[in-house]
């Protein structure tokens, strides 16, 4: 199935650091999901985009929907340890009746050294 | 807030063994699930279900079978179980078309076959 590119593959950062993360696609999206795996755990939503250019914040966490719609960027300011674990990002095309699936990233894994 | 339950954490079974996960979800959410989740893979589609009795395949269906009998259950099964089949399963639902809502997962089922 269609994939998302999702980049850096990991990360292995400073306690302290800000960290980037982004995904682009070939195709326009019309929603963009960000998501945090702890190990052993199911994803867990983290910030939601529905508007081209929209940029979101959830506590450290920053996302933006980029003005192509064809990319989003996740940055976390000041990381600490727990935010060690899986990043995904995952989009919704603007296809009728394929509002339901949701495509994924391979994830960005972040290890912050205290 | 959503809730999303997987019967069991961890599973073994045998090859040959028909192996049934089940998820559970209480907010009345029309879309329902199947992921399965490798390393360096990330979240594979095995089936969906946007109705009670309605089905679609995913990106990976062979080997597996799936059963919505009530809207809120979601029931993933492998025939005949494999080593192949080894895996993290991750149950999800959403709301339905037409609505651009996240999907929320279960904690995931961590299946081994041996």
């Amino acid at each position: 199935g269609q994939q998302l590119n999702q980049s850096p593959q990991s990360m292995f950062i400073q306690e302290g650091e800000d960290v980037s993360m982004n995904c682009t696609s070939s195709s326009i999206f019309n929603t963009w999901l960000w998501y945090k795996q702890d190990p052993g755990e199911g994803p867990v939503l983290l910030i939601a985009l529905y508007k081209a250019g929209e940029l979101t914040s959830n506590g450290r966490l920053t996302a933006q929907f980029g003005i192509t719609r064809k990319d989003s960027f996740l940055n976390i300011s000041a990381s600490i340890p727990s935010d060690v674990g899986i990043y995904f990002c995952a989009g919704a095309t603007p296809v009728a009746g394929n509002n339901r699936k949701l495509i994924w990233g391979l994830g960005t894994s972040l290890a912050v050294n205290p | 807030d959503v809730k999303v339950t997987q019967s069991s954490r961890y599973l073994v079974k045998r090859t040959g063994e028909k192996v049934f996960l089940e998820c559970v979800q209480d907010m009345d959410h029309e879309n329902m699930f199947w992921y399965r989740q490798d390393p360096g893979l990330g979240l594979r589609l095995i089936y969906f279900s946007y109705d009670v009795k309605m089905k679609e395949k995913g990106d990976i269906p062979e080997g597996y079978s799936v059963s919505r009998e009530k809207k809120e259950r979601f029931s993933l099964i492998l025939e005949s179980a494999s080593t192949n089949q080894t895996s993290m399963y991750l149950c999800a639902s959403s709301h339905g078309q037409g609505r651009r809502q996240p999907q929320h997962f279960g904690d995931g089922t961590r299946l081994s076959i041996l």
